[in-house]
């Protein structure tokens, strides 16, 4: 059973609000990924980290930021919210393996719709 | 750098129909396969994995079979049940600080 817990799971807001979408996870992983998923269902990773206090941009260019103080602990913030950062976000994470054949998988947190009015 | 090809969807299939949805990928040495599972409004599952080549992963009358040579995991089903709709990602990956890498996913409807 996966641990790790996205919240809130909708959030409605209004454009240049200040959000902060949390994730947390239980196992233990040191890697961390955000994904924003568009209504073509791909999946689109912004941002990625491999431990506390490392983090990095992902391979689509995103407005948001992100923290990683605490191992369980991966929020992502947008300072000003617009309508087109509505979409789905997704947490990721999954553990520090090696050598690098070991497997890997990634778990998923239920994902928070966001809708920017 | 590494990467997953699958097959782009929609797909529609009529109950009991037999289900194939080809994945093939790009990576140095040997990295893990997997299929994750998606259902609408939910966030990604783990459908089946597998870790080195000619291991079959299955579940839930779900196979894929990881074949090196072809550098492929299609993902197969015999009877396909209108509760298999849902969004399929094929995606590798390898241990150390190496990302997970996915596939576009494909959406999968099964009418009755």
């Amino acid at each position: 059973e996966a641990d790790i817990y996205q919240t809130p799971r909708y959030l409605v807001i209004g454009t240049g609000k200040k959000i902060t979408l949390e994730c947390s996870q239980t196992m233990g992983h040191d890697k961390m990924y955000w994904y924003q998923q568009d209504p073509g269902m791909e999946l689109h990773l912004i941002h990625y980290s491999y431990g506390v206090n490392s983090t990095e941009k992902g391979d689509l260019s995103s407005e948001s930021t992100v923290s990683r103080i605490r191992t369980e602990h991966f929020p992502l913030t947008l300072e000003s919210a617009r309508p087109s950062h509505t979409s789905q976000y997704l947490c990721a994470s999954s553990e520090y393996v090696f050598p690098l054949e070991s497997n890997t998988e990634a778990f998923f947190g239920q994902g928070t719709r966001l809708t920017v009015v | 750098g590494d990467s997953v090809t699958q097959m782009e969807g929609p797909v529609t299939l009529s109950e009991e129909a037999f289900l194939t949805i080809n994945c093939t990928y790009t990576a140095t040495g040997y990295p893990s396969l997997f299929w994750y599972v998606q259902y609408p409004g939910e966030g990604l599952q783990l459908l089946l994995k597998a870790t080195k080549a000619d291991d079959k992963g299955s579940n839930k009358g779900f196979e894929a079979t990881y074949r090196k040579e072809t550098t492929s995991f299609h993902l197969e089903k015999g009877s396909v049940q209108v509760s298999d709709s849902a969004v399929y990602f094929c995606a590798l990956s390898r241990g150390g600080y190496q990302k997970v890498t996915f596939g576009i996913g494909t959406k999968l409807q099964v009418i009755p």
